[in-house]
């Protein structure tokens, strides 16, 4: 399987607690996103990568959050010191740069549950 | 902040009925982008549609924009139960980075 993929597919914490997903994009593409999303709304953008340059980050992520794309290729998410209120599905995607309408490819994401 | 907003937030028909989706944006364009999710398969593009253009089609999938209105529409003929899912629409603002920003979506769901 060739698209993007995302690990774990579930993670269950309690408050407090650090967690780090992980996201392997498509190889050859150069961009990586981050977005959030909870029921009932769309994604929420997080941040971006360009190859292992982190370009854009939303006011959304706070302190408590860090990406990391160190080679270019693969990029954790960290959270620190959980809060209920970050339960959420964490979705990665990735595209190649191209003209403008860069098409995303999105993994399954990881559900995150904090209790 | 959600920059497109579908209309309706749900959509329940019969297999067979074409389905009718809008999206409307608050700022200029440069691209406006459909995709689909459900359970199964999580987010998966549809089609994209270029703001110096007015309407594309894709399979049963036909896209229109208007800009003056600064508005989309998804029309999906001849459905199918396996069409149920939700469908968002993104945007990527002009000057911008292109990044897509997302409505919070319509859910359809086709009884067969």
């Amino acid at each position: 399987d060739t698209g993007v993929s995302q690990n774990p597919r579930h993670k269950i914490t309690k408050r407090g607690q650090n967690v780090t997903f992980r996201c392997d994009p498509i190889s050859e593409h150069n961009r990586l996103y981050w977005y959030r999303q909870t029921l009932g709304q769309g994604p929420e953008f997080l941040t971006y990568f360009q190859n292992e340059a982190q370009l854009e980050k939303s006011r959304l992520l706070s302190d408590r959050f860090s990406a990391e794309r160190p080679k270019g290729s693969f990029s954790t998410l960290e959270i620190q010191r959980t809060e209920q209120g970050d339960s959420a599905m964490y979705l990665c995607a990735s595209s190649f740069e191209g003209l403008a309408g860069i098409e995303q490819f999105f993994g399954p994401g990881t559900r995150l549950t904090v209790l | 902040s959600q920059q497109g907003e579908e209309d309706p937030q749900a959509l329940s028909i019969q297999e067979g009925e074409n389905a009718t989706m809008n999206c409307s944006y608050k700022t200029s364009i440069n691209n406006l982008q459909w995709y689909r999710q459900n359970s199964g398969r999580g987010l998966v593009h549809l089609i994209l549609i270029r703001s110096n253009e007015r309407e594309k089609h894709s399979g049963r999938l036909r896209v229109t924009l208007d800009t003056s209105k600064k508005s989309s529409s998804l029309l999906i003929t001849a459905s199918r139960a396996a069409d149920t899912a939700s469908y968002f629409c993104a945007t990527a603002r002009s000057g911008g980075s292109y990044i897509p920003t997302f409505g919070r979506g319509t859910s359809l769901i086709v009884h067969p």
